[in-house]
């Protein structure tokens, strides 16, 4: 089956730099790759998503890349804010049917 | 609006019990997924579910089922408890249309004692 690796596992960035968290498949078969935040206490909820018919997606300061050569794709956060903290968690769509496989997740701490 | 909604939110059960989880969405979304959380794990898919009648195994099913008679609702029964299945439970959804976004529902706090 689908096997997601994610990294790092924490993050601390001061507010206004960027933020980059990796993301690794291992079936190349999946061919969606969505990204959730989770804040503490919270459900996750969907930020963007990438299909694999497609290189790169922006959304305001929210970009996500992937390379399906490499199987690996990346979360990019631009002028990081506080209400960025959260936990972000990648995760692929296997080659069979709608189920996801996530990552371990990465805790982002967005410092004044 | 439409909602995912689960019950309750939290749950203590003694080593042994029985104990079901429901997870109920007016979405009227045909797929539908339990995920259990825990440190270090992120979101480990447990059962899901198609459709109507329709059930299968996801990564870490053993000790959990499920069961769909209708499509708002996938109640996770966990038969007999044990203190490793204590973690944070979260039911989410989709449309049948591959790729789409799961929505999730606010979660179950269970602890096995």
């Amino acid at each position: 089956g689908e096997n997601v690796e994610q990294h790092p596992s924490t993050l601390s960035v001061q507010e206004g730099d960027s933020a980059v968290i990796k993301c690794t498949y291992s079936d190349s078969a999946s061919n969606y790759f969505p990204w959730y935040k989770q804040e503490l206490g919270k459900r996750p909820q969907l930020i963007i998503d990438i299909r694999s018919n497609v290189g790169e997606k922006k959304d305001q300061r929210i970009a996500v890349t992937l390379n399906k050569t490499a199987k690996h794709f990346s979360l990019h956060i631009t002028e990081t804010q506080p209400e960025d903290s959260a936990v972000y968690f990648c995760a692929a769509s296997g080659g069979g049917g709608n189920k996801l496989t996530f990552g371990t997740g990465t805790q982002l701490k967005v410092e004044l | 609006d439409a909602e995912i909604t689960q019950s309750p939110r939290h749950k203590i059960i003694e080593t042994g019990r029985q104990v079901t989880l429901a997870c109920h969405q007016t979405w009227n979304h045909n797929n539908m997924f339990w995920y259990r959380q825990d440190l270090g794990h992120g979101l480990r898919l447990i059962h899901y579910s198609y459709g109507v009648h329709d059930t299968n195994k996801g990564e870490v099913s053993d000790g959990y089922s499920v069961s769909r008679s209708n499509t708002e609702d996938l109640p996770l029964t966990l038969e007999s408890a044990a203190s490793s299945q204590t973690s944070v439970y979260f039911c989410a959804s989709s449309e049948s249309v591959r790729g789409n976004e799961q929505f999730f529902g606010p979660g179950t706090r269970l602890t096995v004692l």
